[in-house]
């Protein structure tokens, strides 16, 4: 079974440019979760949808952060325009709808760094 | 709102011997989900390891095992025979009910000595 695919793996930009994260969750999984994860911190959840509804996006600065799940499978978040602060990793994670809902798989995260 | 807190920024245990990582949480809830993950510097996100709140007896997966106090809201993680390969940044999180965010503590980073 393929894991949860993200691109790019690395990412540099100007601050006040904009930037756009993918997201492929595991295949069946309704839900899934955008997290942030500044460097010596633990990650933080920005945005989780339940098929292509927002569930939670109260953790989300939406004067700069987007992000939409259009089909109820893949995703994209997108960062405009990018602060110095949001230097980070982005983790997308996913669940299952019946068996073990509660635990996300994750994919390997995006670094980006704003210059 | 719920919280974890990770009291050991970092530990470090000699290969083969044993080593336990703490973990406090915070919460009103009385059903709830308790996780352990891994990170290495690849800054993959591994499951090492999930408790049930309503289960009494403590999870183990291989050298993986967890003390799960639920009165002390305390849950530390064991790693037996630790192997080099154990060497990542160790997260404790906590989910309210399936299908919910996960709260992170802060890690500990755990080092092993060959």
């Amino acid at each position: 079974e393929a894991g949860v695919a993200q691109s790019p793996r690395y990412k540099i930009i100007e601050k006040r440019q904009s930037v756009a994260f993918w997201c492929n969750p595991i295949s069946g999984h309704a839900t899934l979760y955008w997290y942030q994860q500044i460097l010596g911190q633990g990650p933080k959840l920005l945005i989780q949808f339940q098929n292509n509804g927002v569930v939670d996006d109260s953790q989300l600065p939406k004067d700069r952060f987007s992000a939409e799940r259009l089909k109820g499978v893949d995703s994209t978040l997108k960062i405009q325009p990018a602060k110095l602060e949001d230097s980070a990793v982005y983790l997308c994670a996913s669940s299952p709808e019946h068996v073990n809902q509660e635990t996300q798989y994750f994919g390997p995260g995006t670094r980006l760094l704003v210059l | 709102a719920q919280t974890v807190t990770q009291s050991q920024p970092e530990m470090s245990v000699q290969e083969a011997e044993t080593v336990t990582l703490s973990c406090t949480y915070d919460t009103s809830e009385s059903d709830y989900y308790l996780f352990w993950y891994k990170q290495p510097p690849s800054r993959q996100m591994i499951l090492v390891i999930r408790q049930e709140a309503y289960k009494q007896q403590n999870a183990t997966e291989n050298r993986f095992s967890v003390n799960f106090q639920k009165a002390a809201k305390s849950f530390s993680l064991k790693i037996s025979d630790s192997q080099l390969g154990d060497a990542a940044m160790y997260f404790c999180a906590y989910s309210m009910e399936y299908g919910n965010k996960l709260v992170f503590g802060a890690g500990t980073i755990l080092r092993v000595k060959s």
